[in-house]
């Protein structure tokens, strides 16, 4: 299989714990997204990398939230200090650069619950 | 962020035709994208549409675009019950801004 794959499937911790989610893109795709999804809305935007730069963060990720993607490769996905508001899918997403229609690819998301 | 939105449900027969309805705010969008979800799991592209365009057909897809009107309409002919799912629209350019999803349920 060579869609985007994510682990852990599901995660359950308890507030006040760390977490670190990975994200492996398709190969050759150097633009990677982390989206999250709260029960009955759609994904909202996180941050996407191209190859190893962070390009840009939206206002939902917190001090908390850390992401990296080291070697323009797999990425990771942090969380300090969870909150129960944490608890969501958590979807990462990549796509070529050189598509002009810019579709993205779905992983089958992280689920966290933060109790 | 951009605004999106989609009616929250749809029943239709076996057989019959569906049509899933979206309005956005933002007229940037070079392309614009239906996804499918399924439970547990992440999301499916079904089809986009280049935004000077009006309508592309993909086997049994429709997809149509007002761009005067901002309205996007997704239509699955002869919709099937493997085709029960939440279906996302989805417009802008690289951080995609999504509607909350419609809830399409086929009954026999």
């Amino acid at each position: 299989d060579t869609g985007v794959s994510q682990d852990p499937r599901h995660k359950i911790t308890k507030r006040g714990q760390n977490v670190t989610f990975r994200c492996d893109p398709i190969s050759e795709h150097n633009r990677l997204y982390w989206y999250r999804q709260t029960l009955g809305q759609g994904p909202e935007f996180l941050t996407y990398f191209q190859n190893e730069a962070q390009l840009e963060k939206s206002r939902l990720l917190s001090d908390r939230f850390s992401a990296e993607r080291p070697k323009g490769s797999f990425s990771t996905l942090e969380i300090q200090r969870t909150e129960q508001g944490d608890s969501a899918m958590y979807l990462c997403a990549s796509s070529p650069e050189t598509s002009g229609r810019g579709e993205q690819f779905f992983g089958p998301g992280t689920r966290l619950t933060v109790l | 962020g951009e605004d999106v939105e989609q009616s929250l449900f749809l029943s239709v027969r076996e057989g019959d035709s569906s049509v899933i309805n979206c309005t956005y705010t933002d007229s940037s969008s070079t392309y614009l994208y239906w996804y499918k979800q399924e439970p547990g799991a992440g999301l499916q592209l079904l089809t986009y549409i280049f935004s000077n365009m009006d309508m592309k057909q993909d086997q049994r897809l429709t997809v149509l675009l007002n761009k005067k009107d901002k309205h996007l309409s997704l239509r699955i002919a002869d919709t099937q019950t493997g085709d029960s799912a939440i279906y996302f629209c989805a417009v802008n350019d690289y951080k995609l801004s999504f509607g909350a999803g419609t809830t399409v349920t086929v009954r026999a």
